[in-house]
Parts: structure tokens; C-alpha cells; sequence
């Protein structure tokens, strides 16, 4: 699987927006961008993905470069329930590819009241 | 039920042991991974599952490590002769297809301390 680097940690404000980075000049054709989240002692939880296109949903958006060599997650107010850590993953969905996730380490996510 | 669930939370054993800790997916979901993870690090794939067949284990660490999933939906991933550094947290998640790709929904994860 492609290499993602992400920062290891962040600081926001409490109602401020937060922009996540993730770069992965290694992306491929085929490479999906997904991006996950952990909050203390709890499993990992799906934010968002996409492939090309930006992608919103209701917790976060997703804008993807249009060399796809890099993205950023954005989530649009913080609040003190979003510190958590934030995890970009490649993953290749050419056929007979695994479909496995490979995690990182992620951002940690600070969030100041 | 509506989420991954996962038996035991907490385990403790004594080095040496043998040691199965369960998951029941979401009903319906047909893939089953399992992971682990170590404090401060971010979760490392053991195996999945597609119905009932491993596709892909090549992150289980050793053949002490073994995981079955005999009719497609609860699976059990079993640890023998436990180590104390097989001590971690194991997490189970099972994916549906969602807009081109797989979405895993995670359980709490099970505590594994062998002492």
C-alpha cells in the first residue's frame, strides 16, 4: 500500500475550524482516500472518503488536490468531542487487491475550550 | 445489535495460557478484520475474513496466532502459548460497501494482559 505522512500532532480552539494534512505523493490511479478517526479508549471510527472529487458529509469534508498527492480533512467547528486521533489511510481498490487498511500513527487532535 | 461487539473486554491471563476472544459483526456485513494495538501506536492488521475464508492473513506475527470464522458471522481469534508481549488491545471491525469502497465499523476492542 501506498505511504501516507501526517503530521503527528495538532492544536485547535474549541468552535474553530481545523484543517488535517495528509500527503501521499505515492497515490495511485486506483488509490481511495479514507480517513479515520480514534477517540480515547475506543475503536477507530469512519469520518470520510473519496477517490477524486471533494467529499462532504455531516461530520467533515474532504478536499483532495487535484495532483492527489496530498488531502486535507476539515472539520468545519471543533468541539471538545473531536479530539481524537486522526488517521489518512490508502487503499487500493484494484481488483484482487486486498482489502485490508493499513494504519499509521495519525495526527493527534487537541482541542482547546 | 447495532454495533461490533466484542467479548471479553478485559482478559487477563498468565504467560503461557491459551486465550479466544470473540466478535459478533454487524448483521450482514460479510467482511470480518481483526487488528491490534499496542499503546501509542495505531492499530495493526492481523486478518481478514470475506464470509467464512481468511483472504488475507499475512499480518497474524507467528502460528501462535489462529482465527476462524466457521459460518460467515461471529468470528473467534484464538492466541496459544501467550507471550507478554502479545499484550495489547485486540480490535475487531466488520465493512459494508459504501460508495465505491469498504467502510469498517469498529468494536470497543478486548483488553489482552498476560502477565
Amino acid at each position: 500500500d501506498a505511504k501516507t505522512t501526517q503530521p503527528n500532532s495538532m492544536e485547535s480552539n474549541e468552535e474553530e475550524p481545523v484543517h488535517l494534512p495528509c500527503n501521499h505523493s505515492t497515490i495511485s490511479g486506483t488509490d481511495y482516500i479514507h480517513w479515520y478517526r480514534q477517540l480515547p479508549s475506543q475503536g477507530p471510527e469512519y469520518v470520510i472518503h473519496g477517490l477524486t472529487s471533494n467529499v462532504n458529509n455531516r461530520m467533515a469534508s474532504l478536499a483532495i488536490a487535484e495532483d492527489r498527492k496530498s488531502s486535507t480533512l476539515i472539520l468545519h467547528r471543533a468541539t471538545l468531542r473531536d479530539a481524537a486521533v486522526y488517521y489518512c489511510i490508502l487503499r487500493d481498490v484494484a481488483q484482487g487487491g486486498s482489502e485490508k487498511l493499513v494504519f499509521g500513527k495519525g495526527t493527534k487532535l487537541t482541542v482547546n475550550p | 445489535g447495532a454495533g461490533v461487539s466484542q467479548t471479553p473486554s478485559n482478559k487477563v491471563t498468565e504467560k503461557g495460557k491459551y486465550v479466544e476472544l470473540r466478535c459478533d459483526p454487524i448483521s450482514g456485513h460479510t467482511a470480518l478484520y481483526w487488528y491490534r494495538q499496542s499503546l501509542g501506536q495505531g492499530p495493526e492488521f492481523l486478518i481478514y475474513f470475506q464470509g467464512t475464508g481468511a483472504a488475507d492473513d499475512s499480518g497474524l506475527p507467528n502460528d501462535r496466532f489462529f482465527a476462524v470464522r466457521p459460518e460467515g458471522s461471529v468470528s473467534t481469534l484464538k492466541i496459544q502459548r501467550t507471550e507478554r508481549g502479545d499484550s495489547a488491545v485486540y480490535l475487531c471491525a466488520s465493512s459494508t460497501r459504501y460508495s465505491g469502497a469498504n467502510v469498517l465499523t469498529f468494536g470497543a476492542g478486548s483488553r489482552l494482559t498476560v502477565l
